[in-house]
């Protein structure tokens, strides 16, 4: 089976711009959750969704929003980009979210760059 | 704030036993314990977790002890492809969908 699927692998960007970063989760999985990682804050969750539904959501400004469409792929948006926001951005699916046997799998992540 | 305090560092021999100890005290009768690892420049990946048994599977075991306070991860025989951040953590459900508080992790380096 097919792992979670992240694109792109790296992005630069500028200052004031917005970005669009793509998941595809396992076949089957309908949860699907961002992660932001940095080095000096280690792993921070952004929000989850399940059947397009956003169900939690993280401590982070509105400049960082998502969706997850009918087929439980899920996009990340960021606008307006601060230099800050240069991070990994990682997704993880699972088949219904963070219950006793329902794991989260971790994609690769998106590598941001934002100058 | 990370809920569980775990050792920064731990080297370990190859084909040793590794265990990696991790204390949550403040978990409830709810929540599960996850161990995680995230090989360098990789996304985190799912070891194993338990309620209150010990549990086992093919890349690991984990001992929960009894007041649920503290738990260890146990990789029977270390390689060199084991060298990672481990991260314990316990999150219970439904008001957690997809969230999982990481702390800083474990980094276990195992040597020749």
């Amino acid at each position: 089976k097919a792992g979670v699927t992240q694109t792109p692998r790296y992005l630069i960007k500028t200052r004031g711009q917005q970005v669009t970063l793509s998941c595809s989760p396992i076949s089957g999985h309908r949860s699907v959750s961002w992660y932001q990682q940095t080095p000096g804050q280690g792993l921070q969750f952004l929000f989850e969704y399940f059947s397009e539904t956003q169900r939690n959501k993280g401590n982070f400004p509105g400049r960082f929003s998502g969706r997850q469409f009918s087929n439980s792929r899920s996009e990340m948006n960021v606008s307006t980009l601060e230099l800050g926001d240069s991070a990994l951005y990682l997704c993880a699916s699972s088949i219904s979210g963070t219950a006793p046997n329902s794991p989260l799998h971790f994609g690769n992540g998106t590598r941001l760059t934002v100058t | 704030d990370a809920k569980t305090t775990q050792p920064p560092s731990m080297d370990c021999a190859e084909g040793r036993a590794a265990n990696l100890p991790c204390n949550h005290s403040t978990i409830s009768g709810n929540e599960y314990v996850y161990w995680y690892r995230q090989i360098h420049s990789q996304g985190p990946q799912y070891i194993i977790h338990g309620l209150k048994n010990n549990e086992t599977n093919e890349m690991a075991s984990l001992i929960i002890t009894e007041d649920r306070k503290s738990s260890t991860l146990i990789l029977p025989h270390a390689t060199l492809r084991d060298t990672a951040v481990y991260y314990c953590i316990h999150e219970g459900t439904t008001d957690s969908w997809g969230k999982l508080q990481f702390g800083a992790g474990t980094q276990v380096v195992v040597t020749p």
